[in-house]
């Protein structure tokens, strides 16, 4: 089975722009986390999409949206950047159920 | 209180070495229990799941769970070069909730 895919994989922007990652889990998985990866922070929960819907929310501003198609392909969407928000956005994917997740390799966002 | 700690090192051993990595929880209401490798300019990768206390083995991996401790910890045995990575707990309420990470382990394994 291909594993979960993330594009772009490095993507440069000035602040005030807006972003959007996209991601593809892992066939038949129905469950997309997102997560922010910082040197300083660790990972930081951003959401998770169940069967299209939000299930989870962590504490991020409303800037962070994000949402899931029907096929559980996800997109995040980052609006009105901010040098902060420079970061590695990893997506996970998981059946939804008792399992652990599996991660891409990530989108590595530069804000200038 | 953070509701997950792990010590950041670095951590560093010689090739052969047991290693022992540890993370530690305040909320008692935790059910699962994960732990993750991460190479430099990767995602995380799933290492070990386990639900109950007590000590689930995989290959050179042990994960042992503590729950009236609220400790987990990550042995390898037989420690490799190629064991070098960084190191992710990670727990979870239930099956429909997130999974909370510590911040990760630093582990260098020197031939």
């Amino acid at each position: 089975k291909a594993g979960v895919t993330q594009t772009p994989r490095y993507l440069i922007k000035t602040r005030g722009q807006q972003v959007t990652l996209s991601c593809s889990p892992i066939s038949g998985h129905r469950s997309v986390s997102w997560y922010q990866q910082t040197p300083g922070q660790g990972l930081q929960f951003l959401f998770e999409y169940f069967s299209e819907t939000q299930r989870n929310k962590g504490n991020f501003p409303g800037r962070f949206s994000g949402r899931q198609f029907s096929n559980s392909r996800s997109e995040m969407n980052v609006s009105t950047l901010e040098l902060g928000d420079s970061a590695l956005y990893l997506c996970a994917s998981s059946l939804g159920g008792a399992t652990g997740e599996h991660f891409g390799p990530g989108t590595r966002l530069t804000v200038l | 209180q953070k509701e997950v700690e792990q010590d950041p090192g670095p951590l560093s051993v010689p090739e052969g070495a047991i290693v022992s990595l540890n993370c530690t929880y305040s909320n008692s209401a935790f059910q699962y229990f994960m732990w993750y490798r991460q190479y430099s300019r990767k995602g995380p990768e799933l290492l070990m799941y386990t639900y109950s206390s007590g000590n689930k083995e995989d290959g050179r991996f042990t994960a042992q769970v503590d729950k009236s401790s609220k400790y987990i910890s990550l042995f390898i045995r037989d420690s490799q070069p190629s064991d070098s990575a960084t190191y992710l707990c990670a727990f979870r309420l239930n099956t429909g909730n997130q999974f909370y990470f510590g911040t990760g382990t630093s582990l260098t394994v020197i031939p």
